[in-house]
């Protein structure tokens, strides 16, 4: 199994730039999820799925839209750059049973100039 | 709403100390869970404990302990022997028993042993 996989690892983005973040994973989870890391604040939420299909926004959702059209895969979209964005972003997969543990992607190293 | 809180920022000790990184979360739910990460210089995110609400017994594994006490809402890590290899930054988490598991992370706790 490959876990979770997301690419790309590094990303360097101008303002007003679109991209897509991807994140796959191959262990059959219902849950996928979305977070972002900023020094000093942790992980915070931006969007999660409890299944193909479904999706909804966490706690920092604005400036990103998610989409989940396969069980595997749960891609990032930003629409519109802006330094703020600039993060490291890291997408997990987890059973649907609370009790289970979240698997979590590399991470992806955003730089928005 | 939930909240995690790591009062230590960072902590650095001197290998073979014993060291304890604190952890108290806020919640209103009965049924919850609790998790400890670390996250290596590499970078990534490792899984170390899952506990949940219904189970305040201490947990042991090697020179890693927790203790979950309700009566407080905190769950503290405690490394015994810390070794070199054990600096990285601890994340404590919380998500509740609902359809949506959605991680409440503690903003961290930078730990530096030196040799």
């Amino acid at each position: 199994n490959a876990g979770v996989t997301q690419t790309p690892k590094f990303q360097v983005l101008k303002t007003g730039q679109s991209m897509t973040l991807q994140c796959a994973q191959d262990m059959n989870h219902e849950y996928m999820s979305w977070y972002r890391q900023d020094p000093g604040m942790g992980l915070r939420l931006i969007h999660y799925s409890v299944g193909a299909g479904i999706t909804d926004q966490g706690e920092v959702p604005n400036g990103y839209n998610v989409s989940r059209s396969t069980t595997e895969d749960f891609p990032l979209r930003l629409l519109s750059a802006a330094p703020s964005q600039t993060s490291v972003y890291f997408c997990a997969s987890s059973y649907s049973s609370p009790a289970g543990e979240q698997f979590f992607g590399p991470g992806t190293r955003l730089t928005v100039l | 709403a939930q909240k995690v809180t790591q009062a230590q920022t960072e902590i650095s000790v001197v290998e073979k100390e014993d060291v304890t990184l604190d952890c108290v979360y806020e919640t209103r739910d009965t049924t919850y869970y609790l998790f400890w990460y670390k996250q290596p210089p590499s970078g990534e995110l490792v899984f170390l404990i899952r506990r949940n609400s219904f189970d305040e017994q201490n947990e042991i594994s090697g020179r890693y302990s927790w203790n979950f006490q309700k009566s407080t809402s905190s769950f503290n890590f405690t490394i015994t022997a810390s070794q070199v290899v054990d600096s990285a930054v601890y994340f404590c988490a919380l998500t509740n028993s609902g359809s949506a598991r959605q991680l409440t992370f503690g903003s961290g706790t930078q730990l530096t042993v030196l040799p």
